[in-house]
């Protein structure tokens, strides 16, 4: 089975600066997809970024981009030039082709002004 | 409707009381997801429908929880005699299919249920 770890339960970082997000996981397919979502106050889960295990290219979305490790199944994320819309929870999510997405615990990110 | 859609918004219930939980997700999305998630914590999988396949129920927490799906459309969520460590937000997300590049989940605002 997929386990997923998120070491920070809570980061913070200055507006416009960067910050990194660190996500590991164990699974013994070599065929899975790796998620990025957000979760504001609001509370609705938002798809951030998504990265394909075949791929080699680092997956980006504006601002957002991953840093995909596979061999030391690392997935992290890096927000530049963060913005006060960026705070959220954020949950690291990989799934095995044909499974279900397994989630992590998550890490809180304050954005200070 | 364009997204997924969850009723109902808020629920408050008394300790004892059976109560159902809705969920509509994306017309055509074959895979569903139920979540729990309590007060500032992660998400807690509950149970899982994907086309007419068996629903792995195996996050399901006790065998006061289950769930039905009615072929690709609405789940209902039910939870008899609540009890008060049930006081959470139910999340529900669509899919639409497993194992292929339109992995992407698409969450429901999510139902907040309230024993009291």
């Amino acid at each position: 089975a997929q386990t997923v770890t998120q070491s920070q339960p809570e980061m913070s970082v200055q507006e416009a600066e960067t910050v990194t997000l660190s996500c590991t996981y164990d699974t013994s397919e070599s065929d899975y997809y790796l998620f990025w979502y957000k979760q504001p106050p609001s509370r609705q889960m938002i798809l951030v970024i998504r990265q394909e295990a075949y791929k080699q290219q680092n997956a980006t979305e504006n601002r957002f981009s991953v840093n995909f490790q596979k061999a030391a199944k690392s997935f992290s994320l890096k927000i530049s030039d963060s913005q006060l819309g960026d705070a959220a929870m954020y949950f690291c999510a990989p799934q095995n082709r044909d499974d279900k997405i397994i989630f992590g615990k998550g890490t809180r990110l304050h954005i200070l002004p | 409707g364009a997204g997924v859609s969850q009723s109902p918004s808020n629920k408050v219930t008394e300790k004892g009381k059976d109560v159902e939980l809705r969920c509509d997700p994306i017309s055509g999305h074959t895979a569903l997801y139920w979540y729990r998630q309590r007060l500032g914590q992660g998400l807690e999988f509950l149970i899982y429908f994907q086309g007419n396949s068996a629903p792995d129920k195996s996050g399901l927490p006790s065998d006061r929880f289950s769930a039905e799906r009615t072929g690709e459309s609405v789940s209902t969520l039910t939870i008899q005699r609540t009890q008060q460590e049930d006081s959470a937000v139910y999340l529900c997300a669509s899919s639409l299919s497993t194992g292929g590049p339109q992995e992407t989940q698409y969450f429901g605002p999510g139902t907040r249920l309230l024993v009291l």
